[in-house]
């Protein structure tokens, strides 16, 4: 069975800050890892993918890969109150996602 | 086209009725997927179609839950004799198969909360 850890949370942070959001995954043969952010009462939203190792940035967001320890991160720079949401990490498997249980990420003005 | 798109938003239904919900994918995605998320845990993949073709369905709950997409179009999910447990966020996705290959970036609707009591 396919597995996708993440911390729970709730990861407090004041506004500003960075936020470090972390992924472990089982499958090796996975290829590509996503960053959803799902809002309370919405649906997950993509907001970052990444399929080699290394980092990849994308406006405030950084997601870091490292296949070797089969680790995803997601960084957010000057964290704002309005990236308070659940952030979910995603792997990829044959033809489908597995999703982690997300970590909600609370950023304090 | 402004994404996919999910109908009812919200159902609620006594325990034991039938009740089916409907998804329409971004026009030029070819594959549509289905997903159930409960509180405090990530989407559980259920099925998945490419056209109409339904590649993967051995992940569905139970033989009470059906999904079909007749076209290849719009999906329907079904599940009869609805139990308390179904109460859930039912999530719909799709994505494009490209020729070189799966584009695995999912793009979901806003949901179909069910509620039964």
């Amino acid at each position: 069975q396919k597995e996708v850890e993440q911390n729970s949370g709730p990861l407090s942070v004041p506004e500003g800050a960075i936020a470090s959001l972390n992924c472990t995954y089982s499958d090796r043969g996975s290829q590509s890892f996503f960053w959803y952010r799902q809002y309370s009462g919405k649906s997950p939203e993509l907001i970052m993918f990444i399929y080699s190792n290394g980092d990849k940035e994308d406006g405030r967001f950084t997601a870091q890969l490292n296949k070797a320890s089969q680790y995803v991160s997601l960084l957010i720079r000057d964290s704002q109150p309005s990236d308070s949401a659940t952030y979910l990490c995603a792997v990829s498997g044959y033809s489908t996602l597995t999703f982690g249980k997300g970590t909600m990420l609370l950023v304090s003005p | 086209d402004t994404g996919v798109s999910q109908d009812p938003r919200h159902k609620i239904t006594k325990r034991g009725q039938n009740v089916t919900f409907r998804c329409d994918p971004i026009s030029e995605h070819n594959r549509l997927y289905w997903y159930r998320q409960t509180l405090g845990q990530g989407p559980e993949f259920l099925t998945y179609f490419q056209n109409e073709a339904q590649l993967e369905k051995s992940r569905l709950l139970s033989d009470r839950f059906s999904a079909e997409r007749p076209k290849g179009s719009f999906s329907t999910l079904e599940i009869q004799r609805t139990e308390q447990g179904d109460s859930a966020m039912y999530l719909c996705a799709s994505s494009l198969v490209a020729p070189t290959g799966v584009d695995e970036k999912l793009f979901f609707g806003s949901g179909t909360q069910l509620s039964v009591l």
